[in-house]
């Protein structure tokens, strides 16, 4: 199956600070990509989609001031958590699709905790 | 909002038996698919049924859909070890297509 990359796999910052994570798709053109945030034993949430070459769509309740999406190109997309805090620790998850989005290829994920 | 409810929530059987998983969910759907994740990792596609599907095979994995029941079962033979996992029905709505709608997961444990 196609191979989606995240970097970094694991983050340790200092509350106040932005951290940016990278998604990606190695094999493969992704025209959309997805980010999820998954907290401990919990399923994923979907936080916001994002297709090449246009702004990010955000879901109910997630500050997209605080959450900054960028999908420059068919292979990367980054999320830059702003002014990070505490509550902001968790693990990000992206995920790719190509074109008809019938399946979507995940990343390992990166954890984010936040002193 | 999650969509898909799975069903136990925890597994714990030995190898060689066989493990079951249901997924219940609400809307109407283009199609369902069941991700496994091990602890700490990204998710990793096992199957995808379509809405006009009601079984598909692969390898030890079984799924079936009951579209009248909007529910779907997971079904993996001949359990390993290395089946340890938590198990994800994902599911796309038809009326938000390509947006994942997962489920809370079912956790399995498999002891040798």
């Amino acid at each position: 199956g196609a191979v989606v990359s995240q970097h970094p796999s694991w983050v340790i910052c200092k509350s106040g600070t932005s951290v940016k994570i990278e998604c990606r798709s190695l094999d493969f053109q992704a025209t959309t990509m997805f980010w999820y945030r998954q907290f401990p034993k919990q399923s994923l949430m979907l936080m916001a989609t994002s297709n090449e070459g246009s702004k990010a769509t955000y879901e109910q309740g997630v500050e997209k001031d605080k959450f900054l999406i960028n999908h420059a190109s068919l292979t990367l997309s980054t999320l830059t958590v702003t002014s990070a805090h505490p509550e902001d620790s968790s693990f990000y998850i992206c995920s790719a699709a190509y074109l008809t989005q019938e399946t979507q290829y995940f990343g390992p994920g990166t954890r984010l905790l936040v002193l | 909002s999650q969509q898909g409810e799975e069903d136990p929530q925890a597994l714990s059987i030995q190898e060689g038996e066989n493990a079951t998983m249901n997924c219940s969910y609400k809307t109407s759907i283009n199609n369902l698919q069941w991700y496994r994740q091990n602890s700490g990792r990204g998710l990793v596609h096992l199957i995808l049924i379509r809405s006009n599907e009601r079984e598909k095979h692969s390898g030890r994995l079984r799924v079936t859909l009951d579209t009248s029941k909007k529910s779907s079962s997971l079904l993996i033979t001949a359990s390993r070890a290395a089946d340890t996992a938590s198990y994800f029905c994902a599911t796309v709505p038809t009326d938000s297509w390509g947006k994942f709608q997962f489920g809370a997961g079912t956790q399995v444990v498999v002891t040798p």
